[in-house]
């Protein structure tokens, strides 16, 4: 079973500063996806960025970026220039090509400060 | 553009009762799920359901059972609810196929459930 863990359960960030969130995996696969979603207070899941493991290059969406290590089964997330609207759980998910579901973390908690 | 409805949005339960949590979509997704929250776990998944008239267990579960309807509907129910599914269910659904890409799971706004 694959599992995916955040071990940073909350994160601070000043408005217009930079944050990582970290996540690993274990998997024995070597075609897969990755995902970071984010839930803001509101409880709606939206999609912030994906990865996939065949691809060297690392995704970008905006201000959104990750860092995706396959050897070290590393993934994790950049927020550049961060917002009030960041503030929310950022959750890491995993998906072997060949499954169905999305296997989460436990998800870490974003602060943003003024 | 509703994409994935999920009702009740909140429901408060007794020990012993049963209740359905109705889910569906209309972004004709093949594949659709049923997740449950709680504090520091993350999502954890219930069931599932690659196509039309198949289901499959997920992670946890025990205590739920699920009906895919039709393509649209995928309902979950508690047959005799315990304290231990008090939760926060999310129904989800994609587009997923074999020979398609990373098939992102899109979520419906979740329904909490109390169980007293």
């Amino acid at each position: 079973a694959q599992t995916v863990t955040q071990s940073q359960p909350e994160m601070s960030v000043q408005e217009a500063e930079t944050v990582t969130l970290s996540c690993t995996y274990d998997t024995s696969e070597s075609d897969y996806y990755l995902f970071w979603y984010k839930q803001p207070p509101s409880r709606q899941m939206i999609l912030v960025i994906r990865q996939e493991a065949y691809k060297q290059q690392n995704a970008t969406e905006n201000r959104f970026s990750v860092n995706f290590q396959k050897a070290a089964k590393s993934f994790s997330l950049k927020i550049s220039d961060s917002q009030l609207g960041d503030a929310a759980m950022y959750f890491c998910a995993y998906r072997a090509r060949s499954g169905y579901a999305l296997n989460f973390g436990k998800g870490t908690s974003l602060l943003v400060t003024p | 553009n509703a994409g994935v409805t999920q009702t009740p949005k909140f429901q408060v339960l007794k020990t012993g009762q049963s209740m359905t949590l109705q889910c569906a979509q209309d972004m004709n997704h093949n594949s659709m799920y049923w997740y449950r929250q709680d504090p520091g776990m993350g999502l954890r998944l219930i069931y599932y359901s690659a196509s039309e008239g198949t289901t499959d267990k997920g992670e946890v579960p025990n205590g739920y059972n699920v009906s895919r309807l039709n393509k649209r509907e995928f309902s979950l129910r508690l047959e005799s609810a315990a304290p231990s599914q008090t939760s926060v269910y999310f129904c989800a659904s994609s587009p997923w196929s074999p020979i398609s890409g990373a098939n992102v799971l899109t979520f419906g706004a979740g329904s909490r459930l109390t169980v007293l």
